[in-house]
């Protein structure tokens, strides 16, 4: 069964400054890995994905993921913050091995950039 | 290219009541899952669906939801008999391909379900 955990509920962090949201997952093979983004009252955004290639993948709005296969980890990161990326992120991991095709979200982290 | 469209955006039943959520994929998108999203909290799977054919249905609670996806029309949400904790914000999302698909999920803005 593939899962994803997202450890922090929240994140804070000041306008201008790096942000990080973490990611871990399980699957059984090579993961399919995605991050979406949610405005309040909207659905979901994608935002970047990692398929095969380069470790660290690039996306919408400045935001990049670096996939680290001996951590299972592909945590999202922006150099530079702003206020105006608050909002709700979620990971999510597609295990194309397995039957089916559904992604399975992590449970979300609220980031809060101040000003 | 009009995207995912759900309708309506907001319902409200009362209890026993029925709720109809539909929603319409991306043109040329075939493969529709629904996810239900209850406050503050992550999106849980609930079934997966081509036309006329129910793919996945392993998050679908066992009684009262049922979905479809016609060949013709939109595909449906169905909540026969509503319970408060049914109330939540029902998403739902297309592709335009099906296992292995490298691509991401497009998602519509949702369905809030307020059960009274």
């Amino acid at each position: 069964a593939q899962s994803v955990a997202q450890p922090e509920d929240q994140v804070n962090v000041a306008e201008g400054n790096p942000l990080t949201v973490k990611c871990t997952y399980s699957v059984s093979g090579n993961p399919y890995l995605f991050w979406y983004v949610q405005y309040p009252n909207r659905g979901l955004q994608f935002l970047l994905k990692y398929i095969t290639g380069d470790n660290l993948v690039k996306g919408s709005y400045g935001f990049e993921a670096e996939f680290n296969k001996s951590q299972t980890s592909f945590h999202l990161k922006k150099p530079s913050a702003l206020v105006s990326d608050s909002a709700l992120y979620f990971c999510a991991v597609r295990d194309p091995g397995a039957a089916g095709n559904k992604l399975t979200f992590g449970g979300g982290t609220r980031v809060l950039v101040k000003p | 290219n009009a995207g995912v469209m759900q309708n309506p955006r907001h319902l409200v039943r009362r209890r026993g009541q029925e709720a109809r959520l539909r929603c319409s994929p991306m043109k040329g998108h075939s493969h529709v899952y629904w996810y239900r999203q209850l406050p503050e909290e992550g999106l849980k799977f609930m079934v997966y669906l081509q036309k006329e054919n129910i793919i996945d249905e392993s998050g679908m609670p066992k009684e009262r939801f049922s979905a479809e996806f016609p060949k013709e029309g939109p595909s449906i949400l169905r909540i026969q008999q509503v319970v408060r904790g049914d109330s939540a914000a029902y998403f739902c999302a297309s592709s335009p391909l099906g296992p292995g698909n490298r691509g991401p999920l497009h998602f519509g803005n949702g369905t809030r379900l307020t059960v009274t």
